[in-house]
């Protein structure tokens, strides 16, 4: 099965860059992507990583490493409206009909 | 011109009862989904449907099932309602990459249907 941990809470303060964590353990891998979700909101889709490395879309720069089953968002020059809950995600086994298990989510809240 | 959408926003009913929510996706998408998002706000998938097959989350009851009359709907009926039920449905579709892996297309959500059982 999947198993995706995240931190529960993240505090940070405007204009400062935050790090959101993700371990996982999987029977097999595809990649990590990212959502967002505001309270009361959908959760949108932020990036994701199949292979190793650095994404950065904007201010929000994704991280992998297969090796270390290890992850992580980073939010750069954060801003008030950053505030929301932020899941890791990775498909299932054999990547079986694209079904995403959700990592229990990371609420940051930043402050002025 | 909503990508994805929900009805009802809101759905309360007793315990017992059978209930539906529709979603329709107007983005082309060939695979849709259901989530159920819990107080804890933890998001769990339920299942994964396009128009050659079904997948289904092992540990959602029977009780819930998805029809989708055609590609651009699938809803999701629910019967015999348990107050445990009450938690936060979403619907969501992507579109599968040819060739390519299935995971590397992003998934657009709904807006969620708020079901509360008393």
């Amino acid at each position: 099965g999947q198993s995706l941990e995240q931190p529960s809470e993240v505090t940070a303060v405007e204009g400062a860059i935050v790090q959101i964590n993700c371990t996982y353990q999987t029977s097999g891998f595809y990649g990590l992507s990212w959502y967002q979700q505001h309270d009361g909101g959908a959760p949108t889709f932020l990036s994701y990583n199949a292979l190793d490395g650095l994404e950065e879309t904007g201010r929000f720069s994704s991280f992998l490493s297969r090796s270390d089953s290890y992850g992580y968002l980073l939010l750069q020059e954060l801003q008030m409206k950053d505030s929301a809950s932020y899941f890791c995600a990775a498909p299932g086994i054999n990547n079986a009909g694209n079904m995403l298990t959700f990592g229990g989510g990371t609420r940051l809240m930043v402050k002025p | 011109d909503t990508a994805v959408s929900q009805t009802p926003k809101y759905l309360v009913t007793q315990m017992g009862n059978d209930k539906s929510i529709k979603c329709e996706q107007n983005l082309g998408h060939d695979t849709m989904y259901w989530y159920k998002q819990d107080s804890k706000k933890f998001l769990k998938i339920m299942f994964s449907y396009n128009n050659k097959e079904l997948i289904i989350n092992e540990t959602v009851p029977n009780r819930f099932s998805p029809k989708s009359p055609d590609k651009a709907h699938l809803n999701l009926h629910i019967n015999s309602l348990e107050l445990g039920d009450s938690a936060v449905y979403f619907c969501a579709s992507s579109q599968r990459l040819a060739g390519g892996s299935t995971f590397l297309n992003e998934q657009y959500f709904g807006p969620g249907t708020r079901l509360t059982v008393t």
